[in-house]
């Protein structure tokens, strides 16, 4: 049962539009959630968080927005640049500390 | 920060043989986990320590595969005997622990290939 669920394998926008990328997940256990970014032969980096308890967590052109009752959590980019092409990933945190990530979505930015 | 260091970052190997997978997590960081990255199956969580102690090792597929961390600053991951399905990169990462995200620092990884 694959609990943290990314639907959208790739996504592809034009510079200066909003990039929408979307996760859902089954388990109300779980307290944080966190997107990464990665890039090729590159390890995931760490982008933008949100704890279960808020709805929305800003940070410069990142917003994630968090639905409880849906279990749903969406990342916002704007403006989008060709430099946010990657895979980003999405991870759901238990107080046990450990993470479990979604299948990454594929980000294309065109110039 | 020199970040997480694993080693070595390529390695390729006939079946049959030992591997072993080297990680240097950040100083100061008591959690450490190790992930495997397939194309089917994504990234997945083999094992995780906390203090140096293992809490979580239900991703290690099979009694192959074996991970140590005899030190706060040194994490070995082995396969022994290596099979070509465990061609895959494996990412090594650490972070603090507690309340809060805590989010995690990935090394660069380790592309094994097994032949």
């Amino acid at each position: 049962d694959q609990q943290v669920k990314q639907n959208s394998p790739s996504l592809s926008v034009q510079e200066g539009r909003i990039s929408i990328l979307n996760c859902d997940y089954t388990n109300s256990m779980f307290d944080y959630f966190l997107w990464y970014k990665k890039y090729p032969a590159e390890g995931p980096t760490f982008l933008i968080s949100i704890s279960s308890i808020k709805d929305k967590n800003e940070d410069g052109r990142f917003t994630v927005f968090l639905n409880k009752s849906a279990k749903h959590l969406s990342l916002h980019i704007v403006p989008s640049q060709p430099g946010d092409s990657a895979v980003y990933f999405c991870a759901a945190r238990t107080n046990a500390g450990k993470s479990t990530f979604g299948d990454g979505t594929t980000l294309t930015v065109k110039p | 920060d020199a970040g997480v260091i694993q080693s070595p970052r390529h390695e390729v190997t006939e079946m049959g043989q030992e591997v072993t997978l080297r990680c240097k997590p950040i100083s100061g960081h008591n959690s450490l986990f190790w992930y495997r990255q397939t194309m089917m199956r994504g990234l997945e969580l083999l094992i995780y320590f906390n203090n140096n102690v293992p809490i979580d090792d239900s991703g290690m597929p099979e009694d192959r595969f074996s991970a140590k961390m005899p030190n706060a600053s040194f994490s070995t991951l082995k396969i022994q005997p290596s099979e070509p399905r465990d061609s895959a990169v494996y990412f090594c990462a650490s972070s603090t622990s507690g309340t809060g995200s805590y989010e995690q620092y990935f090394g660069p990884g380790t592309r094994l290939t097994v032949t």
